[in-house]
């Protein structure tokens, strides 16, 4: 089936670093691919998608692209905040009609001052 | 609009008890589903609607039931607790992908944390 690997965390980043969380992906279709985003004591919220090949999604300074040759959709931010801690999680649909989303397993990030 | 909701926030249960829990949306969203959250797993589908009367099976459904009597409301029943359904349990709701707007968004309510004892 479907599966979503994100990469082991937690990640400590102080303020204004550079972002990386790595996802990837396997699918027998053409999937569709979300990040989403998780604050403390809250549901998850949509952060940014991506639909095809070489889209980019983007939000909030967020980034990510959908690159099927190595079927990843690794999220990208050039200066964190304190604000952005929270848990993130990549996610697919696997081309599915009915929008059902396997989830990676979520990776912590937490930004000192 | 609230959005999605869910009731209750938190509960306790001893082994064997049943319980319901109710999600609502005010989206008019036709597609609903349950997760739940446990650590280092991320969600995991346990059941999904895909209209009002319509349910469907999801990736960890055994033990769990669901109903969807009304459009905007989606029930999980545990009729028999284990310690295993311990999680935090997340409803979503979405629109159909479509040609225009691609696939639908899904748009979470806050969680319910169950412990079972």
């Amino acid at each position: 089936g479907d599966s979503v690997t994100q990469m082991e965390g937690p990640v400590t980043l102080s303020e204004e670093a550079f972002l990386t969380i790595n996802c990837t992906y396997t699918a027998t279709g053409y999937p569709s691919l979300f990040w989403y985003v998780q604050y403390p004591g809250e549901g998850l919220q949509l952060l940014l998608k991506a639909t095809k090949a070489d889209d980019k999604g983007s939000n909030k300074g967020f980034e990510a692209t959908y690159r099927k040759e190595t079927t990843s959709f690794h999220l990208e931010k050039g200066s964190v905040q304190v604000s952005d801690s929270a848990v993130y999680f990549c996610a697919s649909d696997g081309g599915t009609s009915y929008g059902k989303l396997t989830f990676g397993q979520g990776t912590i990030l937490t930004v000192h001052p | 609009n609230a959005g999605v909701t869910q009731t209750p926030k938190f509960r306790v249960l001893k082994t064997g008890q049943s319980m319901t829990l109710l999600c609502a949306q005010d989206m008019n969203h036709e597609y609903m589903y349950w997760y739940r959250q446990d650590p280092g797993m991320g969600l995991r589908l346990i059941h999904y609607s895909v209209g009002e009367g319509t349910t469907a099976k999801g990736e960890v459904p055994d033990g769990y039931n669901v109903s969807r009597l009304k459009k905007q409301n989606f029930l999980l029943g545990l009729e028999s607790a284990a310690p295993s359904q311990t999680s935090v349990y997340f409803c979503a709701s979405s629109y159909p992908r479509n040609v225009e707007r691609g696939p639908g968004t899904q748009y979470f309510g806050p969680g319910t944390r169950l412990l079972v004892l």
